[in-house]
């Protein structure tokens, strides 16, 4: 199985910055994926790492350290509609290649 | 990026009732596909993989014989809730590996559905 590990709840003003940590225990892994869900809505894609290092998308970035089973998911310049649940999903052959999620962390921001 | 439609996106039904959703990939075809199930607040779970022309598997501790699944053909699966209850008023999100990413392992979610059991 796969324990994955974020916080529940982060808040923040528009403008700042923001990391969600992600800390996972999982054998066999292959790559991480962040998936982000408004409220009533399915997840939609953010980022996914395979090699550790930072990956930078826009105000989005994502980082990886495989060593350490540890992924965050940087949101720069927020915006209101940046409010919503950020899902860390750890992918791997330990779970039969299945992508399993983690109760994601809730982002709520405020003006 | 692929596109993975379901329907319908709200279902309200009386208790004892069945109910079918179905989840189709648009514009590739998808050998595997995986139902969840959300909670308010909670975490989606995976309830199943439905894999084309063959039995789905279930995830430990969910029934078979009550969420049955088929994957008839290579852009369509379905789960059918039977005699739901209002416990199984969920939400319910299908998604697909595939359509070219490039990204082992992506999934591509659909709009997800919504059952609400009275």
């Amino acid at each position: 199985g796969q324990n994955i590990d974020q916080p529940t709840e982060m808040t923040a003003t528009e403008g700042a910055i923001v990391q969600i940590n992600c800390t996972y225990q999982t054998s066999g892994f292959n790559g991480l994926f962040w998936y982000q869900q408004h409220a009533g809505e399915a997840p939609t894609f953010l980022s996914y790492n395979v090699l550790d290092g930072l990956e930078e998308k826009g105000r989005f970035s994502s980082f990886l350290s495989r060593s350490k089973g540890y992924s965050y998911l940087l949101l720069k310049e927020l915006q209101m509609k940046d409010s919503a649940s950020y899902l860390c999903a750890p992918f791997g052959i330990s779970n039969d290649y299945k992508l399993s999620f983690g109760a994601g962390t809730t982002v709520t921001v405020r003006a | 990026g692929a596109v993975v439609s379901q329907h319908p996106s709200w279902v309200i039904c009386k208790s004892g009732t069945s109910v079918k959703i179905e989840c189709r990939s648009l514009d590739f075809q998808a050998t595997t596909m995986f139902w969840y199930r959300q909670f308010p607040k909670q975490s989606l779970m995976l309830m199943a993989t439905s894999n084309e022309g063959s039995k789905a598997t279930y995830e430990q501790g969910v029934e078979k014989d009550k969420f049955l699944i088929n994957h008839a053909s290579l852009t369509l699966s379905t789960l059918t809730v039977t005699s739901a209850h209002p416990e199984d008023s969920s939400f319910y999100i299908c998604s697909a590996r595939g359509g070219g990413s490039g990204r082992a392992g992506e999934l591509f979610f659909g709009e997800g559905s919504r059952l609400t059991v009275l």
